[in-house]
């Protein structure tokens, strides 16, 4: 079964300030990544994913993640947060190998960008 | 854009009761799932669904828990005799494919369920 671990419960940043959150995951095969984001009274986006190919993943509005095969890591990173970015942001996995996998999730991480 | 819709957004109930929870997934979507989030904790994957039937489902999808798709768009979970636990938001997703790039899954807004 997989786990996947957020460091980061809750992060506070001012704006213009750079991110990077954490999120590490268990699982003994083939993965396919994803962050999901859920902004105040809206339901989860899928923000980025990794499947295969380039481990280094762009996403909508600014967003990247690296996935590092050897440290089972796939951490979200963006430059320049902005306030809109205020939400709750979820990392997820399902296995690789076909079949209507269930994702399984972190804790979610809420990110407070102040003014 | 096409999403994923669930209705009701609120849906409050009695222990012991029966509830349905409707999902109307995107159109040419083939895969279809339920998850649930309690208050305070992670979203946690319940059941998904493939060409009517069962494709895999968590040790929280016992006996109480049955789903269907009754019809061409709606898609349903039903629980047979809800429990105070079960008081958490449920989320519907879908996905075209099961695998490789397109295995991306369109959650719907959710329906808060509270049993009293």
């Amino acid at each position: 079964a997989q786990s996947v671990s957020q460091h980061n419960h809750h992060v506070i940043l001012s704006e213009a300030a750079s991110l990077e959150l954490g999120c590490n995951y268990s699982y003994g095969g083939t993965v396919n990544l994803f962050w999901y984001v859920q902004y105040p009274g809206q339901h989860l986006q899928l923000l980025l994913k990794y499947f295969s190919g380039d481990p280094l993943v762009k996403g909508i509005k600014g967003f990247e993640a690296e996935f590092i095969k050897s440290k089972f890591s796939f951490n979200l990173r963006k430059p320049s947060v902005q306030w809109s970015d205020t939400a709750e942001y979820f990392c997820a996995v399902n296995a690789a190998a076909g079949g209507a996998d269930g994702l399984t999730f972190g804790k979610g991480t809420h990110l407070i960008i102040q003014p | 854009e096409p999403e994923v819709t669930q209705t009701p957004s609120h849906q409050v109930t009695q222990m012991g009761q029966e509830v349905i929870l409707r999902c109307v997934p995107i159109s040419n979507h083939l895969y279809f799932y339920w998850y649930r989030q309690i208050l305070g904790q992670k979203v946690e994957f319940l059941v998904s669904f493939y060409n009517n039937e069962i494709s895999e489902k968590s040790e929280i999808f016992d006996d109480q828990f049955s789903v269907e798709r009754p019809d061409g768009s709606n898609f349903t979970l039903k629980i047979r005799s809800t429990k105070l636990e079960d008081s958490a938001m449920y989320f519907c997703a879908s996905s075209e494919a099961a695998g490789g790039y397109y295995n991306e899954q369109f959650f719907g807004p959710g329906t808060r369920l509270t049993v009293l």
